[in-house]
């Protein structure tokens, strides 16, 4: 069975903090994708990441980065100083081999508080 | 412009009744998916589908219906037999199958009994 776990529910910061999204996996799969997405008010989910199991290389998007462990079954998703506009709800995805769907996290609202 | 469209936004339901959800998409992907979002539960899938006149269950397709007779349209019915309607619809389609490729999201349907 595939699962993943976002423990944090909501979190609240100042603009211009720094804020780390956690995102722990579970997958039997040696192949598997994980993914980020990110849901504004309006409710439609836009893609922000994918990666594949076999890179585990650290990716950086301007004030978006993220960090894949294998050892820990985690892809964090770290925003660096944190704008107003960052405010949403993050979702945290995996799919696994061959797998036709993807399985998402509980998700975490993140307010951001100019 | 090339996406996916859900309608209507809002949608009411009386008891007893069956609504249809109406989802569109001009990308020309194969794979299309309903998921259905409840507060701190994330996303379900519903059904999805992978090609034309054929579609399969998701995690919690009791109560559902979908039909696929065209690439462009995968329409949702939520029939009387679902005991708890109202949520967050969302419809979402991928360019390939078997290799889960970055999935695009609609805005969504707010579906309310009253």
């Amino acid at each position: 069975a595939q699962k993943v776990t976002q423990a944090q529910t909501e979190i609240s910061v100042v603009e211009k903090e720094d804020v780390t999204l956690d995102c722990v996996y579970e997958t039997r799969d040696t192949t598997y994708y994980l993914f980020w997405y990110k849901q504004p008010p309006s409710g439609e989910l836009v893609f922000l990441i994918r990666r594949n199991s076999f890179d585990e290389q650290n990716e950086i998007s301007g004030r978006y980065s993220w960090n894949f462990q294998k050892s820990t079954s985690s892809f964090n998703f770290t925003i660096t100083a944190s704008q107003v506009v960052d405010s949403a709800v993050y979702f945290c995805a995996l799919s696994g081999q061959g797998a036709q769907k993807l399985v998402f996290g509980q998700g975490t609202r993140l307010t951001i508080n100019p | 412009d090339g996406g996916i469209t859900q309608s209507p936004k809002y949608l009411f339901r009386k008891e007893g009744q069956n609504v249809t959800l109406s989802c569109e998409q001009n990308l020309n992907h194969d794979a299309m998916y309903w998921y259905r979002q409840d507060p701190g539960q994330g996303l379900r899938l519903i059904y999805y589908s992978q090609i034309v006149n054929d579609f399969q269950k998701g995690d919690i397709a009791e109560g559902y219906s979908v039909s696929r007779e065209k690439k462009e349209s995968f329409p949702l019915t939520v029939t009387s037999a679902q005991k708890n309607p109202t949520a967050f619809y969302l419809c979402a389609s991928s360019m390939r199958t078997g290799i889960f490729d970055e999935a695009f999201f609609g805005q969504g349907t707010r579906l309310t009994v009253v």
